[in-house]
């Protein structure tokens, strides 16, 4: 089975700060994805960024940056020059070869202006 | 391109009463996914769907939820009779196969079960 760990309920920044979110996974599989979705209020969710696991290269989607350590099964979100839009719950989810998706319980950003 | 489409957006029914949610995915996509999501908790897989077929039900309470493609398409969870624990918003998603299966989600229903 595979499990999702998000260790911050919470967390806040100030606007135009940066911030990092965690998430450590634990899966048998050697190949698999990894995401970052985004959930407003409107309860829509997007789809923030994405990783795969066979790349050692850390994905990049403009101020939305991951770190990836396959090791660690540890895979953290970096959001630069944060922006009010950018509060939200935060998931991170797994897919496995499957096509199975397993997600964390989310950590909710406050963006402070 | 339009995006997946769910109704209702809200439902409130009292417990042991039926309910019916449907969910229209994006045109071409072969995989749809039916989601649980307790307040502050993350989505829990209930159902997925490989055009008509089930790939995975395992997390789907069988008594009392049921859901149903037909055609490989349009998709029906149904709960019957639901529970005080089933006050959730349910999430729909689908992917395109193959490649990575990035999921696309509609905007939910939440059901407040009385």
């Amino acid at each position: 089975a595979q499990t999702v760990t998000q260790s911050q309920p919470e967390m806040s920044v100030q606007e135009a700060e940066t911030v990092t979110l965690s998430c450590t996974y634990d899966t048998s599989e050697s190949d698999y994805y990894l995401f970052w979705y985004k959930q407003p209020p409107s309860r829509q969710m997007i789809l923030v960024i994405r990783q795969e696991a066979y790349k050692q290269q850390n994905a990049t989607e403009n101020r939305f940056s991951v770190n990836f350590q396959k090791a660690a099964k540890s895979f953290s979100l970096k959001i630069s020059d944060s922006q009010l839009g950018d509060a939200a719950m935060y998931f991170c989810a797994c897919q496995n070869t499957g096509n199975q998706f397993y997600f964390g319980t989310g950590t909710s950003l406050t963006v402070i202006p | 391109e339009a995006g997946v489409a769910q109704s209702p957006r809200y439902k409130i029914i009292e417990k042991r009463q039926s309910v019916a949610f449907w969910c229209n995915p994006i045109s071409g996509h072969a995989t749809l996914y039916w989601y649980q999501q307790i307040l502050g908790q993350g989505p829990k897989l209930l159902i997925q769907f490989q055009n008509n077929g089930v790939v995975d039900d395992s997390q789907l309470p069988k008594d009392r939820f049921s859901a149903e493609r037909l055609k490989g398409v349009d998709s029906t969870l149904k709960i019957q009779p639901a529970k005080l624990e089933d006050s959730a918003v349910y999430l729909c998603a689908s992917s395109f196969v193959p490649g990575i299966n990035i999921q696309y989600f509609g905007a939910g229903t939440r059901l407040s079960v009385l």
